[in-house]
């Protein structure tokens, strides 16, 4: 599976929109891009994914570049509960890799 | 529709003794996924079973660890002679069709294995 590349740590004020890159520049062209959630070591939260196509959910959209090297999760109006840390993972027909992720903490 | 299900939340463990982890997957799911959590890390792929049948194992430690998802009932993650090592949140997850077909897998709370 192709690695990501993450920010350690990212913050962001309460109302705003919360924009997380991701780098995959070694994704293939049969992975998809998976974002994931840990809020207090709870069970990771599934977000959303995306093959080469823009993403949107009721939780965030998934914005992926043409070339597919890199990625944006974009929560649009943060607020105090999306503080966690956020994992983009790229995968096809494998397990979930997880790497250290991005740790979003979000400011009143 | 309940998510999925493991049990207990807390173990406390002896060294030596043995650990049993279950999971109920989302109902309709076949499929499930083990990981484990160290302290300050980030999740580790362990094994991928599907009903009956262990389909990847390849993130298993060599001895102690074994896992099963029997026709009916609950997967199972057993360790047997835990040691400080293993105290760890193991999270299990289900999807409902193989890891193939692309479709997110959905995680249980995990359970957190304490060896004492």
């Amino acid at each position: 599976d192709a690695k990501t590349t993450q920010p350690p740590s990212m913050d962001c004020a309460e109302g705003r929109a919360a924009n997380l890159p991701c780098n995959h520049s070694t994704i293939s062209g049969n992975e998809y891009v998976y974002w994931y959630r840990q809020i207090h070591s709870q069970g990771p939260q599934y977000i959303i994914h995306g093959l080469k196509n823009n993403e949107t959910n009721e939780m965030a959209s998934l914005i992926i570049t043409e070339d597919r090297k890199s990625s944006t999760l974009i929560l649009p109006h943060a607020t105090l509960r999306d503080t966690a840390v956020y994992y983009c993972i790229v995968r096809w027909g494998g397990q979930f890799y997880f790497g250290t992720g991005t740790s979003l903490t979000v400011i009143p | 529709n309940a998510g999925v299900m493991q049990n207990p939340r807390h173990l406390v463990r002896r060294r030596g003794q043995e650990a049993r982890l279950r999971c109920s997957p989302m109902k309709g799911h076949s499929h499930v996924y083990w990981y484990r959590q160290l302290p300050e890390e980030g999740l580790k792929f362990m094994v991928y079973l599907q009903k009956e049948n262990i389909i990847d194992e390849s993130g298993m430690p060599k001895e102690r660890f074994s896992a099963e998802f029997p026709k009916e009932g609950p997967s199972i993650l057993r360790i047997q002679q835990v040691v400080r090592g293993d105290s760890a949140a193991y999270f299990c997850a289900s999807s409902p069709l193989g890891r193939e077909f692309n479709t997110e897998a959905f995680f249980g709370q995990g359970t957190r294995l304490t060896v004492v």
